[in-house]
């Protein structure tokens, strides 16, 4: 049962405009929720977090939405850069146990 | 400092056929996850280590293994293979595990099982 969602599989956009990639969660115990970054041969890392205590969390040209109403976060790169490119996973946990990861977006970012 | 070591890389195995996979964490790390990574499933956990004790597990068959010794390095082991264990598998070290924030993790490049 698939508890974190990514519906957009890929994403495409063009270098210098805004990259959007979207989240979607099931379960309301989730208290903190994490954006991870793969390149191909390469394990995931870490790029932003955001505890369900705020709505909104900046880290250079990525911020991160929540809106726990809706279930739903957002990942903001602002502007994208060819180097962007990789596979993007939303991550949610309660109180940082096991991880759940959503399947993924692979954004591409074009000159 | 060194980042998160796993071995093999690589691996090929045949059906029936069992499967030790190594993990050293990050120096000072006392917890380490395991994660299988499938093209249909994305990233899904299978047991956390925490001080040399299974703190959590995921929604895998008992075939599915793991243990931690006291330097904190990990070892899964996957036994009577089938071919859906075919997968990345990616193990993931943090300071002190869950329980304290985010709890981000730090991952390796992951062990490439194929099963034929």
């Amino acid at each position: 049962d698939q508890q974190v969602k990514q519906n957009s599989p890929s994403l495409s956009v063009q270098e210098g405009r805004i990259s959007i990639l979207n989240c979607d969660y099931t379960n309301s115990m989730f208290d903190y929720f994490l954006w991870y970054k793969k390149y191909p041969a390469e394990g995931p890392t870490f790029l932003i977090s955001i505890s369900s205590i705020k709505d909104k969390n900046e880290d250079g040209r990525f911020t991160v939405f929540l809106n726990k109403s809706a279930k739903h976060l957002s990942l903001h790169i602002v502007p994208s850069q060819p180097g962007d490119s990789a596979v993007y996973f939303c991550a949610a946990s309660f109180s940082g146990y096991a991880l759940n990861f959503g399947k993924g977006t692979s954004l591409l970012v074009t000159p | 400092k060194a980042g998160v070591t796993q071995t093999p890389r690589y691996l090929i195995k045949t059906r029936g056929q069992q499967v030790t996979l190594s993990c050293s964490p990050i120096s000072g790390h006392r917890s380490v996850s395991w994660y299988q990574q499938t093209p249909g499933q994305g990233l899904q956990f299978l047991f956390e280590y925490f001080s040399e004790t299974q703190r959590n597990k995921g929604n895998f068959p008992g075939r599915f293994s793991g243990r931690q010794f006291s330097n904190s390095r990990s070892e899964m082991n996957v036994s009577t293979l089938e071919l859906g264990d075919s997968a990345l598998y990616l193990c993931a070290s943090s300071l002190v595990g869950g329980g304290a924030g985010a709890n981000v993790l730090t991952f390796g490049a992951g062990s490439r099982l194929t099963v034929l």
